[in-house]
């Protein structure tokens, strides 16, 4: 079964901290992983994707097999960066679905 | 351009009646997507199109729901009897390719209440 999971509902930073929103996966096979992010008012958009191993707004992500797990970082945050983040997994075998994580509210403080 | 667009954006209905959910993809996208996204929930996959037909429909929760898009374009999610467990968010996605691997891009979402 394809699984995603974020162990934290609420992760709170103040400006400038580093941030870590944990992601962790079940799945048989070799998914891809992405992070997608929904700033208020604004629809859920991707911000990145493993297989393009690229930083975006400061943010990367690994994905480790042995660990089953697509961690999100930033070294720094912004306030900017406050909104939700939902991990998702999709299928490597025709399976086009993405399935979701519960998401990860991040909040950014002053 | 203009990206994946929803209506209505809200529909507030009681329970029993029927509903229909639009959504417009992206123009050239052949992929589409519908998801259900509860409150405190992560959205859920429920049936997916490939041109006019559904190539995965194993997310649909069970017979009262069904989604057809007749030319390839515009989708509609269809509810019948609604309970009031259906009330949520309402995703819908678009992604190019003709094997539906591009990026998925989503709709704003119609939130759904069901009195």
């Amino acid at each position: 079964a394809q699984r995603v999971t974020q162990p934290e509902k609420l992760l709170s930073v103040f400006k400038g901290a580093p941030v870590e929103l944990k992601c962790n996966y079940s799945y048989s096979g070799s998914p891809e992983l992405f992070w997608y992010v929904q700033y208020s008012r604004q629809r859920l958009q991707l911000l990145l994707r493993h297989i393009s191993r690229e930083s975006i707004k400061g943010f990367t992500a690994d994905l480790n097999k042995g660990e089953t797990s697509f961690h999100l970082k930033k070294p720094f945050a912004q306030e900017e960066d406050s909104a939700m983040y939902y991990c998702a997994l999709k299928g490597h075998t025709g399976f086009q679905k993405l399935v979701f994580g519960t998401g990860t509210r991040l909040l950014v403080s002053p | 351009g203009a990206g994946v667009s929803q209506t209505p954006s809200n529909k507030v209905t009681e329970k029993g009646k029927y509903v229909e959910l639009r959504c417009d993809p992206i123009s050239g996208h052949t992929a589409l997507y519908w998801y259900r996204q509860s409150l405190g929930q992560g959205p859920e996959f429920l049936i997916y199109f490939q041109g006019t037909g559904a190539a995965d429909d194993s997310g649909l929760p069970n017979d009262r729901f069904f989604a057809v898009r007749p030319e390839g374009s515009v989708s509609t999610l269809k509810i019948q009897r609604t309970e009031r467990g259906d009330s949520a968010v309402y995703l819908c996605a678009s992604s190019l390719g003709t094997s539906g691997s591009g990026e998925q891009y989503f709709g704003p979402g119609t939130r759904l209440t069901v009195t």
